[in-house]
């Protein structure tokens, strides 16, 4: 039972370029979410994150974007760039327990 | 560093033997988690530890595996009679959780994990 889904593998963007990674889960209950970015050989290190309360956080060049409604969240990068290349995790808890990730999505940025 | 430290960072042995890995957390999470991840996918939680207190297994933690934290720092995983379907990345993951807010979400940091291979 996936709880948590980001549907594409992979994506490819070009230097300069905005990023969307998107993910849907379907666990209302969930009232956390999070953004991990992992490299090879190292464990996820944590991006940003957002609250249920909110529809929109914003730490730089990220931004995370949720719709409660539909049961989505987006991560936007503005400018992309080549240390950008990374999988991105998308995760999501409820009450502060456990947290539940998605597969990832493997972000290619292109210089 | 005072980051997550896990030890052995690769540990490869036969099938049957008994393997423990550890977790050092940042100094003062005072939770803990372990997560499995396997390739292609995201981490898949384990069992998570507030201070000393083991509150939550998944299903997915077999009576073969057992964690502890005794004194509210540290951590080990144990796997006993591995199997090859127990090659993974192991990941620790530590927290800090204020009582009494209601709002308790923190962020977890991961450490580098220790990749099992099981020949």
């Amino acid at each position: 039972d996936q709880q948590v889904k980001q549907n594409s593998p992979s994506l490819s963007v070009q230097e300069g370029r905005i990023s969307i990674l998107n993910c849907d889960y379907t666990n209302s209950m969930f009232d956390y979410f999070l953004w991990y970015k992992k490299y090879p050989a190292e464990g996820p290190t944590f991006l940003i994150s957002i609250s249920s309360i909110k529809d929109k956080n914003e730490d730089g060049r990220f931004t995370v974007f949720l719709n409660k409604s539909a049961k989505h969240l987006s991560l936007h990068i503005v400018p992309s760039q080549p240390g950008d290349s990374a999988v991105y995790f998308c995760a999501a808890s409820a009450g502060g327990f456990k947290t539940i990730f998605g597969a990832g999505t493997r972000l290619f940025v292109k210089a | 560093d005072t980051g997550v430290s896990q030890n052995p960072r690769h540990k490869i042995t036969k099938r049957g033997q008994n393997v423990t890995f550890r977790c050092d957390p940042i100094s003062e999470h005072n939770r803990l988690y372990w997560y499995r991840q396997t390739l292609g996918q995201g981490p898949e939680f384990l069992t998570y530890f507030q201070n000393e207190a083991q509150l939550e297994k998944s299903r997915l933690l077999s009576d073969r595996f057992s964690a502890e934290r005794p004194k509210g720092s540290f951590s080990t995983l144990e796997i006993q009679r591995t199997e090859q379907g127990d090659s993974a990345m192991y990941l620790c993951a530590s927290s800090l959780v204020r009582t009494g807010e209601v709002l308790s979400n923190q962020p977890q940091h991961f450490g580098d994990g220790t990749r099992l291979s099981i020949l």
